[in-house]
This record gives C-alpha cells, sequence and structure tokens, in this order.
C-alpha cells in the first residue's frame, strides 16, 4: 500500500528536542519533494517545511527556521525532522505530505503528536 | 505571503443539498490552488489540483472552480461522509506555502 507513516512524537520539555520520522511505502521516494505539515490543537493546517526531491533545497516557515532542520534518506525511504529549542507554541500534530506535480500534497501520514509542556 | 481566506468559517446544511465553499487570495496564484477534506485523526485528503482537477478516487460530485484570487469549492449534492473541514492550501507564489483558515460542514 501506497503510504506515508510518521513516528517520534511525544511530550518533551521546553527547549529541549524531538526528531520526527516519516517512512514511505510503496513508492519511489527519492521522485518527490516532500514536507512537514502541522495542526495544533484548534486550529488549521500549517505549512512548516519543504525539501526537494535531493535534499539541496530547503525552506521553512517563519514560525520554525533557525529553529527545525528538515532531512532526507533516499537510500532509507526516510523523511526527517529535527526540532531544536521547542517551544509550547509547537505542539500540533505533525503530517508528513508528499507533493504532488501542482505543488497540492497528494498523500499525507496519519499524523504524530507532539506536546510541549513542562 | 500570500493569505488565504475561506468563507463560510462554517456551514450547515442537510445531505442531498449543494454545499458552496469559498476561497479568497490576497493576490494571484494563477491556478496554484488545492482543497483538502479532513476528518478528526485521519489525514487531510487532496480533493481538488490545480484548481478544478479531481485527485484520483474523488467522486464527481466535487468539482473546483477559479482562477487568480477567488476560488470555489461545490460539492453537489451532500453525502453523510462528506461533513468534515475543508481547507483550501495555495503555492503560486512561495515558500510558504498557505492554507485557508478551513471550513467546517456540518450537518443541519
Amino acid at each position: 500500500e501506497v503510504q506515508l507513516v510518521e513516528s517520534g512524537g511525544g511530550l518533551e520539555q521546553p527547549g529541549r528536542s524531538l526528531r520526527l520520522s516519516c517512512a514511505a511505502s510503496e513508492f519511489t521516494f527519492s521522485r518527490y519533494e516532500m514536507s512537514w505539515v502541522r495542526q495544533a490543537p484548534g486550529k488549521g493546517l500549517e505549512w512548516v517545511s519543504y525539501i526537494s526531491k535531493t535534499g539541496t533545497i530547503k525552506y521553512y516557515a517563519d514560525s520554525v527556521k533557525g529553529r527545525f532542520t528538515i532531512s532526507r534518506d533516499n537510500a532509507k525511504k526516510s523523511l526527517f525532522l529535527q526540532m531544536d529549542s521547542l517551544r509550547a507554541e509547537d505542539t500540533a500534530v505533525y503530517y508528513c505530505a508528499r507533493e504532488g506535480d501542482f505543488s497540492d500534497f497528494d498523500l499525507w501520514g496519519q499524523g504524530t503528536l507532539v506536546t510541549v509542556s513542562s | 505571503e500570500i493569505v488565504l481566506t475561506q468563507s463560510p468559517a462554517t456551514l450547515s446544511l442537510s445531505p442531498g443539498e449543494r454545499a458552496t465553499l469559498s476561497c479568497r487570495a490576497s493576490q494571484s496564484v494563477g491556478t496554484f490552488l488545492a482543497w483538502y477534506q479532513h476528518k478528526p485523526g485521519l489525514a487531510p485528503r487532496l480533493l481538488i489540483f490545480d484548481a478544478s482537477n479531481r485527485a484520483t478516487g474523488i467522486p464527481a460530485r466535487f468539482s473546483g472552480s477559479g482562477s487568480g484570487t477567488d476560488f470555489t469549492l461545490t460539492i453537489s449534492s451532500l453525502e453523510p461522509e462528506d461533513f468534515a473541514v475543508y481547507y483550501c492550501q495555495q503555492r503560486g507564489d512561495w515558500p510558504p506555502y498557505t492554507f485557508g483558515q478551513g471550513t467546517k460542514l456540518d450537518i443541519k
């Protein structure tokens, strides 16, 4: 089955770090640009970060720039999000999403919950 | 940054009725606009890409229209499974990608 599965979420204290992973199945991962998108409790969807097919181009939302780092391992068909200096406002469900041909997100994972609280 | 404004915030309709959801961009995005359906606890689902093209497996009752700054998602006859939150998303000028704030479609 074509799918994305996130992992690595959990409860962490402000200022600490978490690393999220996203495993791709049944499609050629290296052919796709990828993003992370999050949804804070009671809020809408917010794009977090983008990475190109080879990993050479990366973009970040202003809200996470300088604190989060996106990366990928095409050989392992995996996407990552290193989250440092966590803040309470980073509390959200984090989704990895595959970018389609028209810059839409045509495949999403089920999400992993990150809670930042002391 | 392009801001997407969706209206209405909430739409209360009955099964069988027609739903019309609006998404307005603060500047032109061409046709780089997508629509998603999101239900609690599930992954968002792509409905429409490039403003008017249905994604794979999406029923024909869903249609998208518009270009530039004004876009519409229409559900011609609501089925019980269509009650959800709907988001528009642009990539006309990026980064960043931006989403609208969502329209909640609930059962009247």
